[in-house]
């Protein structure tokens, strides 16, 4: 089983839909949750952190269940601006370090 | 206030050969972990450096060496390069915090193609 599980997409949506990521980690001892957007070419750039159960920024929600390993992404309202790939990453400070794990990422492609 | 610099933006290489990456971090922030990030794929990590010591290392090759620097500045150095390290090199800064709070920001990446 891989560390962090997305559903690649692509996730074609109009312009205003309102759409949500999923994401499965294995590491029941993970203790902190970002979201990245990476545009193409580009680097990541850190979207949301998630410490306790969520957190809501905008348009952006992100929620978290530690019983079922399990983080999700909501984006509401999407923008054309909104296309990009989002990264779920788990943090592993296990070791004495901060360790980033990251899924393969969920393509999002917002259209007219 | 600065964010993450790296150099070069791009590089190529023979096979064999030697790099060597380079990455400032963030103004304020003393801990640097690099990633490679092959196309299609998350990026995977390699390395991270805090207090001039390698802290904790991913499933790379003996190839792949770093250092730190007293500025917390730090290079990725790769040995014998192969075809398969083609790849964007990603360095992220971290600034170490009693709370956990362990978020990492990135700089633009080197673009390595070997060939």
């Amino acid at each position: 089983r891989k560390e962090v599980e997305q559903d690649p997409g692509p996730f074609n949506v109009p312009e205003g839909a309102t759409v949500a990521f999923n994401c499965t980690y294995s590491n029941s001892a993970s203790q902190s949750f970002f979201w990245y957007r990476q545009d193409c070419r580009k680097e990541p750039k850190l979207l949301m952190s998630v410490y306790s159960s969520g957190n809501e920024d905008g348009r952006f929600t992100a929620q978290l269940n530690r019983a079922s390993q399990y983080i999700s992404l909501l984006i509401r309202d999407s923008k054309l601006s909104d296309s990009a790939t989002y990264l779920c990453v788990v943090n592993d400070i296990t070791g004495g370090g901060n360790k980033l794990t990251f899924g393969t990422g969920t393509q999002l492609k917002v259209e007219l | 206030d600065a964010g993450v610099t790296q150099s070069p933006t791009h590089l190529i290489k023979t096979r064999g050969q030697q790099v060597t990456l380079r990455c400032s971090p963030k103004s304020g922030h003393d801990t640097v972990s690099w990633y490679q990030q092959a196309l299609g794929q998350g990026p995977q990590f390699i390395f991270q450096y805090y207090e001039e010591e390698e802290r904790q290392r991913g499933n790379f090759p003996d190839r792949f060496s770093g250092h730190q620097f007293p500025n917390y500045s730090s290079e990725l150095n790769v040995n014998a390069l192969l075809l398969g390290d083609s790849a964007l090199y990603l360095c992220a800064s971290s600034l170490e915090v009693a709370s956990g709070a362990y978020e990492q920001y990135f700089g633009p990446g080197t673009r390595l193609t070997v060939t």
